[in-house]
């Protein structure tokens, strides 16, 4: 069972360049969402998505867009890399949205450097 | 909005000695859920404990438990007998309840560095 899985593990980029994480689930879970991980700051919700066709802003958005087209996969794209945007990425998804426990799986993060 | 506070950036333990975390929190929500995580050098976030707010006991897994004081919007984690394997951030997270919400949203705090040593 592989659970959360996100790629690449490690990248870097140069500012104004373009990318996308990549993430995905196989335990058919309805909720996904990014966060992003900051010295001193915790994780912070960027994007979630309670199913698929179904995207919202978290509390740090700006610079990031993601869709949703399967109950599978979750990709967070950054249209044009800031060095703001160095941090670490998680992926993290829950069985269903609102009730049971809400424990939320995570994937292995993504390390993210913009020169 | 929901806060999570955690006032300990970093913690030092001796092995086989027992550590107290804390934890505050603010809502104006009676019924939520609060996490602890671990997240070792592997950076891999580990789910440690859970505690429904509706429940007067505190949760235990085996050396990990948790001190709940609701009206005092606290949530520390103790770990006892600590282990070397111990060793790593710490993040609370709180969750509404959320019936009929539309997110499953964790706050997390800033998290506490533990250091074990032998």
């Amino acid at each position: 069972n592989a659970g959360v899985t996100q790629t690449p593990k490690f990248q870097v980029l140069k500012t104004g360049q373009s990318m996308t994480l990549q993430c995905a689930q196989d335990m058919n879970h309805e909720y996904m969402s990014w966060y992003r991980q900051d010295p001193g700051m915790g994780l912070r919700l960027i994007h979630y998505s309670v199913g698929a066709g179904i995207t919202d802003q978290g509390e740090v958005p700006n610079g990031y867009n993601v869709s949703r087209s399967t109950t599978e996969d979750f990709p967070l794209r950054l249209l044009s890399a800031a060095p703001s945007q160095t941090s670490v990425y998680f992926c993290a998804s829950s069985l269903r949205t609102g009730g049971g426990t809400g424990e939320l799986f995570f994937g292995e993060g993504s390390r993210l450097t913009v020169l | 909005a929901q806060t999570v506070t955690q006032s300990q950036p970093e913690m030092s333990v001796q092995e086989a000695e027992t550590v107290t975390l804390s934890c505050t929190y603010d809502t104006s929500e009676s019924d939520y859920y609060l996490f602890w995580y671990k997240q070792p050098p592997s950076r891999q976030m580990i789910l440690v404990i859970r505690q429904e707010a509706y429940k007067q006991q505190n949760a235990t897994e085996n050396r990990f438990s948790v001190n709940f004081q609701k009206a005092a919007k606290s949530f520390s984690l103790k770990i006892s007998d600590s282990q070397l394997g111990d060793a790593a951030m710490y993040f609370c997270a709180y969750r509404d309840l959320n019936y009929g919400g539309a997110t499953n949203k964790l706050i997390f705090g800033t998290g506490t560095l533990l250091a074990v040593q032998p």
